[in-house]
């Protein structure tokens, strides 16, 4: 079946520390991949997103992530994140489920909290 | 204007009663999505529309049904509420194909006492 793993659930970092969240997929056709953020009481809106070309993906707020397909991964890199970062990281995935339909498969989500 | 937009953003009702959850987007999208969110902040899909159609309908309480009566809108409606049912529902939408990212409504917090 398909899925999407992220492997921590809980992070905490101080302000100007380096971020990686992992993703993992299980999925053998091609992928269209997506993160998504979730502000404290907001929605989800999208970060980034790979759909092919260069597998590193820049998003907005100075995220970006690569997307190594040996490693069915799509990690989500800060180089320093900041306390307006504190929020709920989601990873996705859109793939056909059995009925032939596409949907996104989502992660469990990442909180990240980010102390001043 | 907003894009998808979900009303109310908050209820409260008492178990045993129906609610509906209504949800419209104006960005020509065919396909519309409800999702659970629930305290833990894990994000699960309920149903899926397609240019009014129901496609994917996860496993979900029959009390809970669909309604879509032109493709931009999507509503909810659940029937004998349930403590359990209490979470943040979102409506989002997406156009089609494979690369199409999702646009999420802010949110409509259900607190069944």
């Amino acid at each position: 079946a398909q899925s999407v793993s992220q492997h921590n659930h809980h992070v905490i970092l101080s302000e100007a520390a380096s971020l990686e969240l992992g993703c993992n997929y299980s999925y053998g056709g091609t992928v269209n991949l997506f993160w998504y953020v979730q502000y404290p009481g907001q929605h989800l809106q999208l970060l980034l997103k790979y759909f092919s070309g260069d597998p590193l993906v820049k998003g907005i707020k100075g995220f970006e992530a690569e997307f190594i397909k040996s490693k069915f991964s799509f990690n989500l890199r800060k180089p320093s994140v900041q306390w307006s970062d504190t929020a709920e990281y989601f990873c996705a995935v859109n793939a056909r489920n059995a009925g032939n339909n596409r949907k996104l498969i989502w992660g469990l989500g990442t909180s990240l909290a980010v102390n001043p | 204007d907003t894009a998808v937009s979900q009303t109310p953003k908050y209820l409260v009702t008492q178990m045993g009663n129906d609610k509906s959850i209504k949800c419209e987007q104006n960005l020509g999208h065919d396909t519309m999505y409800w999702y659970k969110q629930d305290s833990k902040k894990f994000l699960k899909i309920m149903f899926s529309y397609n240019n009014k159609e129901l496609i994917i309908n996860e496993t979900v309480p029959n009390r809970f049904s669909p309604k879509s009566p032109d493709k931009a809108h999507l509503n909810l409606h659940i029937n004998s509420l349930e403590l359990g049912d209490s979470a943040v529902y979102f409506c989002a939408s997406s156009p089609e194909g494979a690369r199409a990212e999702a646009f999420f409504g802010q949110g409509t917090r259900l607190t069944v006492v």
